[in-house]
This record gives C-alpha cells, structure tokens and sequence, in this order.
C-alpha cells in the first residue's frame, strides 16, 4: 500500500528553523515527482514546493529563498528545510506524491500532514 | 496574478445534483493544463476525486464527474448522499508559476 507519514512539526519562535520529514512506503521517492502542500487554519490549500525526479525544484513566491526540498533515497524520506520562519507559515503541511500527464500534475497519495505553529 | 476561483459554498438535498464550478486563466486552464478536484473530509487530509478533468481514480464513485471546457473546469456530483459533505479543492498547473495552483475550496452542504 502507498503511504506517506509526515514528522517534525512543531511549535517555533518566528525566525526560526525547522525541518519536516515525509517517510514514503509502498514505492520510491526517488522515482516520483514529490511536493509539499499547507493549510493554515481554516483557509484553503496552498502549493509549496515540487521535487522532481532529476533533482530539479520549484517553490511558491512565497516560500522561495526560504524554504528546501529534498530526498533522502537511502532513507526514502522527503524533506522539507524551513528557515526564516514566519506567522503566516502556521499550517498543516502535507508531503504528496506528485503524479504526472502531458497536460499536467496532480497529488496522490496524501500524507495525514504535521502542524508547524510560529508564534512568540 | 494566477488564480482558479470557485464559489465558497453550494448546497444540496440528499438524491440532487450539485456542480462546483472552478475558473482559470490563459496561464492554467486556459492554457490546456487539466483541473484536478480533491474532497477534503473534515480533519482528514485531501483525497484525489478527478484527475485530467475528467478521470475518477479507482475506487472514487460514479456518482462523482468532472469536466472543463476553455478557462473552466466542473466538478459534478449527483446523488448526493450526507457523507459527501465536504470541502472541495480544484487544482492546476499554472505556467506563470512553474507550479501548482489550487482553488480556494468549496464547502459542499448537505441540507
């Protein structure tokens, strides 16, 4: 079965650093397109970040220059490095794997997500 | 600025058919990039229900069908029945931002 289990969230002071893992099961991150996706508290649902299966990444404006996706194989974890954080970084952060057409991408399976809180 | 807009809420009886429209631009759908739609059960994580507009994932009811045509996609879902109240997400490539772009969900009530 393929699933996704995410770690490492917690409460941080703004400014501060924290790394998410999402450990894979059921099929290799290093063979699939793997992204992040948040959800601040009752809001709707943001893209962050994609990994893609030759090392390229992408990241939302507002997350860029901030925040780190990347894999371990060995592991075959998917990570997220968070610096700088924010308030509005608060969310539930959701690994995915990240399915693929000619015509676009989309996200399936979901991990059950990891709450990240920046608050004095 | 890219954005794929839905209606907040629609409602429905329990047997009716309800539809959640979601609208791009000429970045995302416009640009022949497919719409994706994910139900999002309370406290749970988001589920895929459409893929490439149209697609339902094994396991994933009839009951539920998409479909897009120029700068908009539909998600329909007929029968409604009570578990199938929920929050609705849309979703595109969007070429502007070399990422994902989701809509900003549609509560579907069950009355």
């Amino acid at each position: 079965e393929v699933q996704l289990l995410e770690t490492g969230g917690a409460l941080i002071q703004p400014g501060g650093s924290l790394r998410l893992s999402c450990a894979a099961s059921g099929f290799t991150v290093n063979t699939n397109y793997m992204s992040w996706v948040r959800q601040a508290p009752g809001k709707g649902l943001e893209w962050v970040s994609v990994l893609y299966t030759g090392g390229r990444t992408y990241y939302a404006d507002s997350v860029k220059g901030r925040f780190t996706i990347s894999r371990d194989n060995s592991k075959n974890t998917l990570y997220l490095q968070m610096n700088s954080l924010r308030a509005e970084d608060t969310a539930v952060y959701y690994c995915a794997r990240t399915m693929f057409s000619s015509s676009s991408l989309w996200f399936d399976p979901w991990g059950q997500g990891t709450l990240v809180t920046v608050s004095s | 600025q890219s954005v794929l807009t839905q209606p907040p809420s629609v409602s429905g009886a329990p047997g009716q058919r309800v539809t959640i429209s979601c609208t791009g631009s000429s970045s995302n759908i416009g640009a022949g990039y497919d719409v994706h739609w994910y139900q999002q059960l309370p406290g749970t994580a988001p589920k895929l229900l459409i893929y490439d507009s149209t697609n339902r994932p094994s396991g994933v009811p009839d009951r539920f069908s998409g479909s897009k045509s120029g700068t908009s996609a539909s998600l329909a879902i007929a029968g409604l029945q009570a578990e199938d109240e929920a929050d609705y997400y849309c979703q595109s490539y969007d070429s502007s931002l070399s990422g994902s772009l989701f809509g900003g969900g549609t509560k579907l009530t069950v009355l």
